[in-house]
């Protein structure tokens, strides 16, 4: 069965860097775009950007332009959610989603990473 | 960006009976291209309904979509105690993607 599946939980301090993972299986990871999804604590769900592992084209949603970076690597099947400095207002859970289509709709879900950040 | 708002924020229902969910959509959804997840505490969320009508693979056919434009309702004809959760539409019609703030279905 498809499957994604996230690094651990994390727990870092303002300033730090971070880098969060998504490992696909049983699916032709490089043809599916693959989105990433934000929920702070209590709060409901904000989309971040999608990426085509293929060829690492990659849609951000304005509110995420220039705040994360997203990549993939499509020889591992892993995609990517990238902080140069945290801040504590990125503390949230963080999810990536296969995208069906042409990047519509998450169909699959990785059971989520948890990022706190604090001093 | 296209705003979506769902209603009612809270519906207490009992196992058993009709949830009619609401999504309301500040422009018209392009395509009726209109997704609905269910959430439960502490999970990923879980893909219901696509394309306002269309049902995910393995979902119960007590849930169902409907609407089209502006308006779209996500119905549960027979709620199982396992139904209850937070609820999300998602439009995917115009870029950028949103999402509605959620209804909570809890048990009355």
């Amino acid at each position: 069965e498809e499957q994604l599946v996230q690094s651990g939980a994390e727990v870092k301090k303002p300033g730090e860097s971070l880098k969060i993972s998504c490992k696909g299986s049983e699916f032709s990871f490089s043809n599916y775009w693959i989105g990433w999804v934000r929920q702070m604590p209590g709060k409901g769900l904000e989309w971040m950007g999608i990426i085509w592992p293929g060829d690492s084209d990659i849609t951000y949603s304005p509110s995420f332009q220039g705040q994360v970076t997203i990549s993939a690597d499509k020889s591992t099947s892993t995609a990517y959610l990238q902080w140069n400095s945290l801040k504590a207002t990125d503390t949230a859970m963080y999810y990536c989603a296969r995208m069906a289509g042409s990047g519509s709709y998450g169909d699959y879900w990785g059971q989520g990473s948890l990022v706190p950040v604090s001093s | 960006e296209i705003v979506l708002t769902q209603s009612p924020g809270t519906l207490s229902l009992s196992p058993g009976e009709r949830a009619t969910l609401s999504c309301r959509a500040s422009q018209s959804v392009s395509s009726n291209h209109l997704a609905w997840y269910q959430q439960k505490p502490g999970q990923a969320p879980r893909l219901l309904i696509y394309a306002a009508t269309s049902r995910a693979t393995g979902i119960p056919d007590r849930f169902s979509g409907s609407g089209s434009g502006t308006d779209f309702t996500l119905t549960i004809s027979r709620l199982e105690p396992e139904d209850f959760a937070m609820f999300y539409c998602q439009q995917y019609g115009t870029s950028p993607w949103t999402f509605g703030q959620g209804t909570k279905v809890e048990i009355k």
